[in-house]
């Protein structure tokens, strides 16, 4: 596609429901990356993926949060019981190459806004 | 582990002038930096990337520097105008194991008043 796709664009849940958000990056982009932006803050690096091997989930912060990239395009986060705290703007980012850090822009998508009730 | 920080936080200037944003990190071991405007609703739209070879990038009105050893780098704004109102974020790569991944600022809001 033109750019990273992400979807819903809002989703509104209530405490205890699991979520699950969804990333669709630049064709042919290799990582992909998952980020978490509260409110007047950066955002914060989650996880990402290299075609679909998870490289590093050092981000995600507690084993209720879980990502996937079965066939190494879309990807999926999901939230388990979802708590208030989990409230914030999920972003998704892809990027060209699977590098060791070869110096490759981000681009990244709309974000998902998740407000749990 | 690697901070990012960003100043002013806000700033607020009137349309032409031009105009410095400062980003700094504590760990001097990266690879890459790059400069985001974001907008509200919108993704992130990358600015600049400079490589840390590199001492600076240009596009257009924008100019960003890397000073790698000292650990800041900062974004300059030739003839600002309101449609550059938006809130423009600093990022560094570590580039080690764990790929790109990228440790934000908490970004500068910035206004261009006409």
């Amino acid at each position: 596609g033109a750019g990273v796709s992400q979807s819903p664009r809002y989703k509104v849940t209530k405490r205890g429901q699991d979520v699950a958000l969804r990333c669709d990056p630049i064709s042919g982009h290799v990582s992909l990356y998952w980020y978490r932006q509260a409110l007047g803050q950066g955002p914060e690096f989650l996880t990402y993926f290299n075609y679909e091997a998870q490289q590093d989930k050092s981000g995600l912060p507690n084993d209720r949060f879980s990502a996937e990239r079965p066939e190494g395009s879309i990807s999926t986060l999901t939230i388990q019981r979802t708590e208030q705290r989990d409230s914030a703007m999920y972003r998704c980012a892809s990027s060209s190459f699977a590098g060791q850090g070869a110096g490759e822009t981000q681009y990244f998508g709309p974000g998902t806004r998740l407000l749990v009730l | 582990k690697q901070e990012v920080t960003q100043i002013p936080a806000a700033l607020s200037v009137p349309e032409g002038e031009n105009l410095v944003l400062n980003c700094s990190f504590t760990d001097s071991a990266i690879y890459n930096l790059q400069w985001f405007r974001q907008d509200p609703g919108k993704g992130l739209t990358s600015l600049l990337l400079i490589q840390s070879s590199q001492r600076e990038q240009t596009s257009g009105r924008l100019n960003a520097s890397l000073d790698k050893s000292s650990g800041r780098s900062t974004l300059y704004i030739a003839a600002s105008q309101p449609g550059d109102s938006a809130t423009y974020l600093c990022a560094v790569s570590r580039g080690e194991t764990s790929g790109s991944r990228l440790t934000f600022g908490e970004g500068t809001q910035l206004t261009v008043n006409p």
